[in-house]
């Protein structure tokens, strides 16, 4: 059983499209972060809700939108892509906001065309 | 400058070397973390420390919180250690993950 499965793995659109990246944690954690990872391979923090809360949002664009339905999914829906939104996406989580180890998904490959 | 600088960027060795990636940072954390990211792309919590030292298995974990440092070390390494490294801290009042560059290390059999 996958702690952090994120869906799709792989994503191909068209610039101007809209798109959704699902994330789901099994772990009974409170806390789950949307990551970027650019082309040089350089982590970034996006988004962090605790307990469908927002308590991290790193001056991404307001194309994307994070939505909590519950504490254990994090979906990630970012509107009118562009070329420079071409990255891989991970899902983490943690027990709780307090900095502890975090658990990441397999990550999704963005590419927009 | 990033406020985290790991070195070397890259590392290549011989099967069964002794490894040291080293990791400074620049302000204050509350916590130090090693993660690993597999050629796959997958990425796995190694360690999270907040002084001293921590070992699982062939790897060590240290800290030097007076002097900002970190080190990851692999002892008698093997190809299968081959990654990329990433050091990360987490610290002020969300304790935000922050993370270095990562060190692209190659072990050759």
């Amino acid at each position: 059983d996958t702690a952090v499965s994120q869906t799709p793995k792989y994503l191909v659109t068209q610039m101007g499209n809209d798109k959704s990246i699902k994330c789901e944690q099994n772990l009974g954690h409170d806390t789950m972060y949307w990551y970027k990872q650019d082309s040089k391979k350089f982590l970034k923090i996006m988004f962090s809700y605790n307990n469908k809360e927002l308590i991290i949002n790193e001056t991404v664009p307001n194309r994307f939108s994070p939505k909590s339905p519950d504490k254990a999914h994090l979906n990630l829906h970012i509107n009118s892509l562009e070329l420079g939104d071409s990255a891989v996406y991970f899902c983490a989580s943690s027990q709780d906001r307090g900095g502890g180890i975090q658990y990441f998904g397999a990550g999704t490959r963005l590419s927009v065309l | 400058k990033n406020e985290v600088e790991q070195s070397p960027q890259n590392l290549t060795a011989q099967e069964g070397e002794f490894i040291t990636i080293n990791c400074s940072y620049s302000v204050g954390i509350s916590a130090l973390h090693w993660l690993q990211q597999h050629p796959g792309g997958g990425i796995v919590s190694l360690f999270m420390l907040s002084s001293g030292k921590k070992k699982h298995g062939r790897l060590i974990a240290t800290i030097n919180i007076q002097e900002k440092h970190s080190s990851l070390h692999i002892t008698a390494s093997h190809p299968r250690d081959s990654a990329v490294y990433i050091c990360a801290f987490t610290g002020g009042s969300n304790y935000k993950l922050t993370f270095g560059k990562g060190t692209l290390l190659t072990v050759n059999p």
